[in-house]
């Protein structure tokens, strides 16, 4: 089973539309989860971290569900410019400090 | 910019060969993660440096190593190239070494295609 778990997509939605992404992982002792952003032909970027209490950031929604293993990123009010690939990320803290991601959710954004 | 660097950019190898990537941390920051993204896949982990030694590795056979130098640079070593090994190498930077304590900062990675 991999460690990390996603939706490949693709998810093609209009502009303004609400669209969410999940993922699963399969490590419960894991301490620290992500989502980054991967534009076609660069480096992932960190979106945003995700807290056991749910955190927002603008349009941008990240859940943590502990006891499902799940995360969730909600993206309201979709903009062309949020086309890209989202990847989950999990860092299990088991000593080596690496980050798991997943194989990514790609986002294309329709005006 | 993230102010980590990764030389080359683009790189074509013949199987069998031999190959040296670099990475320059972003300033102040003391450890590095190397990844393999294949295409169509996340980023996998290869290893990390820690103030120049080894603090983990993945699931990559020995053919595959590396050094941190003084300055936190960071080379990545692939010898005995294989057509697998086709993909975007990133490095990551970081500071602490003993949990994931700062973001990682990711070069733009170096392509290498193996043929």
């Amino acid at each position: 089973r991999k460690e990390v778990e996603q939706d490949p997509g693709p998810f093609n939605v209009p502009e303004g539309a609400t669209v969410a992404f999940n993922c699963t992982y399969s490590n419960s002792a894991s301490q620290s989860f992500f989502w980054y952003r991967q534009d076609c032909r660069k480096e992932p970027k960190l979106l945003m971290s995700v807290y056991s209490s749910g955190n927002e950031d603008g349009r941008f929604t990240a859940q943590l569900n502990r006891a499902s293993q799940y995360i969730s990123l909600l993206i309201r009010d979709s903009k062309l410019s949020d086309s890209a690939t989202y990847l989950c990320v999990v860092n299990p803290q088991t000593g080596a400090n690496n980050l798991f991601f997943g194989t990514g959710t790609r986002l294309t954004v329709i005006p | 910019e993230t102010g980590v660097t990764q030389s080359p950019t683009h790189l074509i190898k013949t199987r069998g060969q031999q190959v040296t990537l670099r990475c320059s941390s972003q300033s102040g920051h003391n450890t590095v993660s190397w990844y393999q993204q294949a295409l169509g896949q996340g980023p996998q982990f290869i290893f990390q440096y820690y103030r120049e030694e080894e603090n983990g590795r993945g699931n990559f056979p020995p053919r595959f190593s590396g050094l941190q130098f003084p300055n936190y640079s960071s080379e990545l070593n692939v010898n005995a190239l294989e057509l697998d090994d086709s993909a975007l190498y990133l490095c990551a930077s970081s500071h602490g070494g003993r949990g994931w304590d700062t973001e990682a900062f990711f070069g733009q990675g170096t392509r290498l295609t193996v043929v």
